[in-house]
């Protein structure tokens, strides 16, 4: 299962511009959490934002989160190539003990 | 922090035979893990939920018998593809629900299954 729509689906930016990445999910959330993968590798966890936050940041990235749009977006600023991989966002519900559903993803592309 | 160790990283098996991938939480005990699958160029996708001493919760449209999970001990999950077929081949993760002050999901890195 998966919660819904990331978009865009790919973002193509040169080094030193921002990206903003933005995530729609459609249940009720403890929290909403936002993963790095760089091609073929693991998870990288970025950032948790709870429900009752709308705001956060961390280091070059900023998070939002509306939850009565029960969207998300994610900006990463001042962009480098190492930024380059597919970001996740990914819901977790209000029920303990349940899994994480991801966002289908965007692929992310920073040119030097 | 929580650490969950997968092995292996990368297998490759031959059309009928079973591979046993496995999930283990190094420092903490994880009573409840998940097993995803992710498909080239896609996202993460919910496979079943493991429950240490009970049967694995499957996701609709994943074959329980094709994908044994396994939870005997409360720091080790193993799924096994039986009979597998290259349309299995795709990158399996696990993640375990840690507790204590470490709440959270903590991800394994993968397995990278390819079957020819």
């Amino acid at each position: 299962s998966q919660q819904g729509e990331e978009d865009p689906q790919a973002l193509s930016i040169q080094e030193g511009e921002n990206a903003t990445m933005n995530c729609s999910y459609k249940t009720s959330i403890n929290n909403l959490q936002w993963y790095r993968q760089n091609s073929g590798r693991g998870l990288v966890h970025l950032i948790l934002i709870r429900s009752n936050e709308r705001e956060k940041h961390s280091g070059r990235l900023r998070v939002t989160l509306d939850t009565s749009k029960k969207s998300s977006s994610l900006l990463i600023t001042a962009s480098r190539a190492a930024d380059t991989a597919s970001y996740f966002c990914a819901t977790a519900s209000n029920q303990a003990g349940t899994a994480l559903i991801f966002g289908k993803g965007t692929t992310l592309s920073v040119s030097s | 922090g929580a650490v969950v160790s997968q092995h292996p990283s990368r297998v490759i098996c031959k059309s009928g035979t079973s591979v046993k991938i496995e999930c283990r939480s190094l420092d903490f005990q994880a009573t409840t893990m998940f097993w995803y699958r992710q498909f080239p160029k896609q996202s993460l996708m919910l496979m079943a939920t493991s429950n240490e001493g009970s049967k694995a919760t499957y996701e609709q449209g994943v074959e329980k018998d094709k994908f044994l999970i396994n939870h005997a001990s409360l720091t080790l999950s193993t799924l096994t593809v039986t009979s597998a077929h290259p349309e299995d081949s795709s990158f399996y993760i696990c993640s375990a629900l840690t507790g204590g002050e470490f709440y959270g999901y903590t991800f394994g890195s993968g397995t990278r299954l390819t079957v020819v």
